[in-house]
């Protein structure tokens, strides 16, 4: 089954940090591009930012609301996807998605994404 | 540009279809045949309902269907059905900085 598992959301005060892990199984993660979106309550879906393969030469892409202040890692021997968000606003109150390009017969169509994780929420307040 | 412009909210009665638009700019929907659309319901993750502007996953019932022109993407649904009541996304490539771009979102209600 494939599965994606995000973890590490909670409360954090503006100006902190904190950092989401999501652990992928059921799939070959090692030559799969990730992506975080987020969705504030009540509120759209928003692109966060994509890390490569490796074997795609593993760069970052970001979202310009995010850039420079998050980035995104991963660890292909734990399957892990990370998520690190620094200089945290209000505005980026918003459950975090860790998702994956949808893929068929070896071949990837982004923007589709498939599969989703549960999400993690993340809040930002005083 | 930050996001893709959807109509709040579309309704129809039970068998009928309804169309809902996506309109980007010529550096993302009208530039590129990279879009994709979702169904979220209350509570839920989104799930992936056509990719490349009209085509489905496994599994995805063919009452959905997509279609682009110029700068905008639509998505259809026939037959409309009560589990349809849910949120709607578009979502496509970006030749901008940020690579991927969403849809303000549509409320569909089924009457």
């Amino acid at each position: 089954e494939v599965r994606l598992v995000e973890s590490g959301g909670g409360l954090v005060k503006p100006g902190g940090s904190l950092r989401l892990s999501c652990a992928a199984s059921g799939f070959s993660f090692n030559n799969a591009w990730m992506s975080w979106v987020r969705q504030a309550p009540g509120k759209r879906l928003e692109w966060v930012g994509l890390i490569k393969s490796k074997t795609d030469g593993g760069s970052t892409n970001y979202a310009a609301p995010v850039e420079g202040r998050f980035s995104i890692s991963r660890d292909d021997s734990k399957n892990t996807v990370y998520l690190q968000m620094n200089s945290l606003k209000s505005e980026d109150t918003a459950f975090y998605y860790c998702t994956t390009e949808y893929c068929n017969n070896d071949r990837c169509y982004p923007p589709g994404f498939d599969p989703w994780g549960q999400g993690t929420l993340v809040t930002v307040s005083s | 540009q930050s996001a893709l412009t959807q109509p709040a909210s579309v309704s129809g009665s039970p068998g009928q279809s309804i169309t809902i638009s996506c309109t980007g700019s010529s550096s993302d929907i009208g530039g590129y045949d990279y879009v994709s659309w979702y169904q979220q319901h209350p509570g839920k993750v989104p799930k992936l309902l056509l990719y490349d502007v009209n085509n489905r996953p496994s599994g995805v019932s063919n009452r959905f269907s997509g279609s682009k022109s110029g700068n905008t993407a639509a998505l259809t649904i026939s037959g409309l059905q009560a589990e349809d009541e849910a949120d709607y996304y578009c979502s496509s490539y970006s030749r901008s900085n940020t690579r991927y771009l969403f849809g303000t979102g549509t409320k569909v209600t089924v009457l």
